[in-house]
């Protein structure tokens, strides 16, 4: 069956631009993480959503980070007004309902680099 | 801050022979850890985990091992195969939540 697909794949933007990142969970998925990765060091948890329940926003590293997602479908993660430390490449994760940790399912990402 | 740590950023094995993926944690906290592997152009994915309550657990040729007092978890795979080759993550969390902290990764390679 299909996975977690996110878009675009590759992101080039201007510093100072607005960007938007994509992901479609795995249907029926009802938990969704977004993650990012910088040049050498680990994923870096962003924001969960879970259902209906208010998100976890808690990894968010700044203001210009938000992140949508309606219902259990798409998702989107907005960074507003780019700095060149956001490039970086973001994963997005999908879960079933009340699936334990192992049970993330990763997109291939989107590597978003500012200039 | 890096609360997990992998400081081998890459490991060449020849196939056959067993290869040994180390990890380091910071935060005594942690107490579910797990292993995800990353092929190029692709999303990580789950490879093996240990609670805390263990020191040991084994699915195949991948075996995890816990050391609390040290901090350090490691995984070992034997033999090694060609595709075995990828990126690989240690991961941890404190009972289970969704904070979990990766390590950057070491970049495996099996030569046939």
């Amino acid at each position: 069956g299909a996975g977690v697909s996110q878009s675009p794949s590759n992101k080039v933007t201007e510093k100072g631009k607005d960007v938007e990142l994509r992901c479609d969970p795995i249907s029926g998925h009802t938990a969704l993480y977004w993650y990012r990765q910088r040049l050498g060091q680990g994923l870096e948890f962003l924001i969960y959503f879970q259902g209906n329940s208010a998100p976890d926003k808690s990894g968010l590293p700044s203001d210009r980070f938000s992140a949508e997602r309606t219902g259990e479908s798409v998702s989107t993660l907005t960074i507003q007004r780019t700095q060149q430390e956001d490039s970086a490449v973001y994963l997005c994760a999908s879960s079933p309902s009340g699936g334990a940790l192992y049970e993330q399912y990763f997109g291939p990402g989107t590597r978003l680099t500012v200039t | 801050d890096q609360q997990v740590k992998q400081n081998s950023p890459s490991l060449s094995v020849q196939e056959g022979r067993i290869s040994i993926l180390n990890c380091d944690y910071t935060n005594s906290m942690f107490d579910y850890f797990l292993w995800y592997k990353k092929y190029p152009a692709e999303g990580p994915t789950f490879l093996i985990s240990i609670s805390s309550i263990k020191d040991k657990n084994e699915d195949g040729r991948f075996t995890v091992f816990l050391n609390k007092s040290a901090k350090h978890l490691s995984l070992h795979i034997v033999p090694s195969q060609p595709g075995d080759s990828a990126v690989y993550f240690c991961a941890a969390s404190v009972g289970g939540n969704n904070d979990m902290r990766f390590g950057a990764g070491t970049r495996l390679t099996v030569k046939p």
